[in-house]
């Protein structure tokens, strides 16, 4: 059955400190995954992308890690800020692109 | 890069009454779109699937002739709730599907209050 884990389900954070999101997942065939940040009452938006061969993308303060082999994914969150505090959901891309597995999401609070 | 603009952000309706909400891609053609809808805590459900000129696909669970859906262009796709009920009440969002390298872009989303 094709599925999208993330884990944890929630955390809280001091600001300035990193923190490192999970996503495991059993989707075949994969075409890509993604990152997506939701802030509260909005869409979500795209952080990273990565494709089968790809195992590390940045984007800013934001760095992503795939392992095809493990079907494992990992967001890290540098010196976080109060901003970053919102839902991050780890998004399974498949069957050559037509077809997408949402993961529960991440509540990432910051706190001063 | 791409922008999806979905309106209303937020709408207030009474009971018995339908609501229109609009999802434009603006700066590509969206051969495909997708509606979603959440409710608070929860994950992105999936609702349906719009393909430019053709009837949508609806997922399990979603009636058709409450949630119509239309894609009569490559950058337009419209969600009519229609006859709405309080329990329709939810964050409704669409994403749009680049038909040049299959990216998937979300709107900002839509509040529906049914009152």
């Amino acid at each position: 059955k094709n599925q999208v884990e993330q884990s944890p389900q929630s955390l809280i954070i001091l600001e300035g400190k990193n923190c490192t999101l999970q996503c495991n997942y059993t989707v075949s065939p994969f075409s890509n995954l993604r990152w997506y940040k939701q802030d509260t009452g909005r869409g979500p938006v795209s952080l990273t992308i990565m494709t089968f061969s790809e195992n590390t993308k940045s984007n800013g303060r934001y760095t992503a890690t795939l392992d095809a082999d493990t079907k494992q994914s990992s967001l890290h969150i540098t010196a976080s800020q109060l901003s970053d505090s919102a839902s991050y959901i780890c998004v399974v891309i498949y069957q050559a692109g037509t077809a997408l597995i949402f993961g529960k999401g991440t509540t990432l609070s910051v706190s001063s | 890069g791409a922008v999806v603009s979905q309106h209303p952000s937020r709408v207030i309706c009474k009971s018995g009454t339908s609501v229109k909400i609009e999802c434009r891609s603006l700066d590509f053609q969206a051969t495909t779109m997708f509606w979603y809808r959440q409710f608070p805590k929860q994950s992105l459900m999936l609702m349906a699937t719009s393909n430019e000129g053709s009837k949508a696909t609806y997922e399990q669970g979603v009636e058709k002739d409450k949630f119509l859906i239309n894609h009569a262009s490559l950058t337009l796709s419209t969600l009519t709730v229609t006859s709405a009920h309080p329990e329709d009440s939810s964050f409704y969002i669409c994403s749009a599907q680049d038909s040049l390298n299959y990216g998937y872009t979300f709107g900002s989303g839509t509040r529906l209050t049914v009152v």
